[in-house]
C-alpha cells in the first residue's frame, strides 16, 4: 500500500529538465509532493486534488491523471538548489499518508 | 510561531532499553504521524492518529508504541522488541480535511550503543 516512484535516481546538468513519476495500484484521490535535503525534514511542494489537475511552483509543476492513477512532477531548467530526494505521498484509509521510496535528484554544474 | 517540535535531535539506545521520542505541535492539528527513514530510503509509516485517544498502526508498527493523550503531543516509544532501531524518525501533523499538507518536525536520529 505505497505509491511507486520512478526513476530511483536522476543526474542532471544545470538547465536540463526531469520528470519524476508516481503511480498507485489503488485509487488516488490526492497526491502530495515533497522534497528532502540530506538530514533535513521534507519540504512541501504541492498537492493535487483531482484528476487532470496541474499545478506549478516556480519551475516545478505537476500533473495528476486520476484514471491512470498516476502523477508526474516536472522540473524545468533545473538549478543546483533542486538537488535532493523527491517523494510523492497519498492517503488510502482514514487520513493515513504513505510515501513512495523517493527519487534522488542530483543537479551538477 | 506555530510549528512542530521533535526532541531530542540525537538519541542513543542501549540493548534492551525502551526510549521515547517526543513530538509536540502548537498548530491545533488533529492528525499526527510518525515515520521511520533508513539511510537512502523512503518514509515508512509507523503509526498515525486522527484524534485524541485514538491511533492506527502503519506499515511497520511492530516494536513501537504510541499514545495520544493530548491533541498537541504524540510521543513514540521504541521498545526493546525493535531489534534494528537505528534510523531517522520524523513526526508530522496536519489538519484532517482533504488536501491539507503535512508539517514535519526536524527529526530525531536514533542510534544503538
Amino acid at each position: 500500500q505505497q505509491p511507486v516512484q520512478s526513476p530511483q535516481a536522476v543526474i542532471l546538468r544545470e538547465g536540463e529538465d526531469a520528470v519524476i513519476n508516481c503511480s498507485s495500484s489503488k485509487a488516488l484521490y490526492s497526491v502530495h509532493w515533497y522534497r528532502q535535503k540530506h538530514g533535513e525534514a521534507p519540504v512541501f511542494l504541492m498537492i493535487l486534488l483531482k484528476g487532470g489537475e496541474q499545478k506549478g511552483h516556480e519551475k516545478i509543476s505537476a500533473s495528476f491523471n486520476e484514471k491512470k492513477q498516476q502523477s508526474s512532477l516536472y522540473l524545468t531548467a533545473s538549478q543546483l538548489s533542486y538537488s535532493g530526494t523527491y517523494f510523492c505521498g497519498t492517503g488510502y484509509n482514514n487520513n493515513d499518508m504513505r510515501f513512495g521510496a523517493g527519487t534522488r535528484l542530483t543537479v551538477k554544474p | 510561531d506555530g510549528g512542530i517540535t521533535q526532541s531530542p535531535k540525537y538519541l542513543f539506545r542501549k540493548e534492551g532499553q525502551n526510549v521515547t521520542l517526543s513530538c509536540e505541535q502548537n498548530l491545533n492539528h488533529d492528525a499526527m504521524y510518525w515515520y521511520r527513514q533508513d539511510p537512502g530510503q523512503g518514509l515508512r509509516l509507523i503509526y498515525y492518529s486522527q484524534i485524541v485517544n485514538d491511533f492506527q498502526k502503519g506499515d511497520i508498527a511492530e516494536g513501537y508504541s504510541v499514545s495520544r493523550e493530548k491533541k498537541e503531543s504524540f510521543p513514540l516509544t521504541v521498545t526493546s522488541a525493535q531489534k534494528n532501531p537505528t534510523a531517522f524518525y520524523l513526526c508530522a501533523s496536519r489538519r484532517t480535511a482533504l488536501g491539507e499538507k503535512l508539517f514535519f518536525g526536524s527529526g530525531t536520529q536514533l542510534s544503538v550503543l
